[in-house]
């Protein structure tokens, strides 16, 4: 079965400044995508970055991009030019497409502060 | 805003109740997929439908059901509560298609059992 963790359950950063939230996921499949989700304290979630397993290339998505090392299953999202609304949980996500259904497995989240 | 919508808000009921959860998809999605979000927790999978048939099972209980319905919504339902299923239900549809990736959440229901 696929895992993922997230190592890191509570970080903070100062405001304007870069931080890194760690992922790391277990599979046996070849084929698969990774997501990291923000969950702010209204309870949504919503999608930040996505990054199919194929692509070497890291996705970008403005002040948010990702770090994915395939061979070590690591999959870590940088935000740079951190704000007060970047506050909030954020979970990663890991989807597969063994037997052609979707599977979905989701970390246990990282609580990030931004401090003004 | 998602396009996903879920009813009720909230929920309170009492243990050994039932209790049916309802999501309509973004409008064109044939994938609705349910989770559990237990207080500070990640989100348990629960079960995904596609166009009105189940694909794939997650750490669904006995207790719980869910269908999808011909115009594409879907409802859980929860029988014979306890205390420990007090949590956010999420749903969330995703673009039609066998193979897709993105899937957009509603505002979750807020289950609460006494």
């Amino acid at each position: 079965a696929q895992t993922v963790t997230q190592s890191q359950p509570e970080m903070s950063v100062q405001e304007a400044e870069t931080v890194t939230l760690s992922c790391t996921y277990d599979t046996s499949e070849s084929d698969y995508y990774l997501f990291w989700y923000k969950q702010p304290p209204s309870r949504q979630m919503i999608l930040v970055i996505r990054q199919e397993a194929y692509k070497q290339q890291n996705a970008t998505e403005n002040r948010f991009s990702v770090n994915f090392q395939k061979a070590a299953k690591s999959f870590s999202l940088k935000i740079s030019d951190s704000q007060l609304g970047d506050a909030a949980m954020y979970f990663c996500a890991y989807r597969s497409f063994s037997g052609g259904y979707q599977k979905v497995t989701f970390g246990t989240g990282t609580k990030l502060q931004v401090i003004p | 805003d998602s396009g996903v919508t879920q009813t009720p808000k909230h929920l309170i009921t009492a243990t050994g109740q039932r209790v049916t959860l309802r999501c309509s998809p973004r409008s064109g999605d044939l994938s609705v997929y349910w989770y559990q979000q237990s207080l500070d927790q990640g989100l348990q999978f629960l079960i995904q439908y596609y166009n009105g048939e189940e694909r794939a099972k997650g750490n669904i209980l006995e207790r719980f059901s869910a269908q999808q319905f011909p115009d594409l919504h879907s409802e859980l339902n929860l029988s014979s509560l306890e205390l420990g299923d007090s949590a956010l239900y999420f749903c969330a549809s995703s673009p039609s298609g066998p193979r897709t990736d993105t899937q957009y959440f509603g505002p979750g229901t807020r289950l609460t059992v006494l």
